[in-house]
């Protein structure tokens, strides 16, 4: 399985709401990544994790929380977002012999 | 400051033409240098890899070169099709588990 998963596709949010993004691998890849990438732009680093553990935060604003409950599963929890948070968040895993990522289809966030 | 540039915003040219990509960057010393390939609402997906002291790979119809000197990266595409439309970003490891994407560029290949 070569896949890298995220749910949901699409996510509406008030300015109020807690939610959370999911993303899922099974290729054994002990570091994972999120990204967030708005229209027209190349993906932006938010966090990696490496073994589980949170090794960058690429100065993230608080309201996004980053979980690694275990190797495969990464989860980005969204609390008091703003609109211009609006984007596509993007996943990534990376093996250790190997230096290509494999990102996920991502989840087109919009704030309201 | 640190820039990774891509040339112009979109690339329009003809089936069976070679497109030919560009990636200037200032201020970095990569170990290696990555092309991805990404369509709209998509996530990007990894083409080639070459490292600081290769000056050439090829895969299929693509090849990259790297000159550390000039601070540059091509990215051709020979035979292309129209299939081949879509935004190549290049990308440089600038650290431990970082990769920092270029501006990209979108190329259109008409029938």
């Amino acid at each position: 399985d070569t896949e890298v998963t995220q749910t949901p596709k699409h996510l509406v949010m008030g300015m109020t709401n807690k939610k959370s993004l999911k993303c899922e691998q099974h290729m054994g890849h002990r570091a994972m990544y999120w990204y967030k990438q708005k229209a027209k732009k190349p993906p932006e680093l938010m966090f990696v994790y490496s073994y589980e553990k949170l090794s960058i935060n690429e100065s993230v604003p608080s309201r996004f929380s980053p979980e690694c409950p275990n190797s495969s599963l990464l989860n980005l929890h969204l609390h008091a977002l703003q609109p211009e948070d609006s984007a596509l968040y993007l996943c990534a895993s990376r093996g250790d012999r190997v230096n290509e990522q494999f990102f996920g289809p991502g989840t087109r966030l919009t704030v309201l | 400051s640190q820039k990774i540039e891509q040339n112009s915003e979109a690339l329009n040219i003809q089936e069976g033409k070679t497109a030919t990509l560009t990636c200037n960057y200032t201020n970095y010393s990569p170990a290696y240098l990555q092309w991805y390939r990404q369509d709209p609402g998509r996530g990007p997906v990894f083409l080639l890899l070459i490292r600081e002291n290769e000056k050439e790979k090829r895969k299929e119809r693509l090849k990259v070169t790297f000159d550390t000197t000039l601070k540059q990266s091509l990215f051709h595409i020979t035979a292309s099709q129209p299939a081949d439309s879509a935004t190549y970003l290049c990308a440089l490891r600038t650290g431990f588990q970082k990769l920092v994407f270029g501006t990209g560029t979108r190329l259109l290949v008409s029938p």
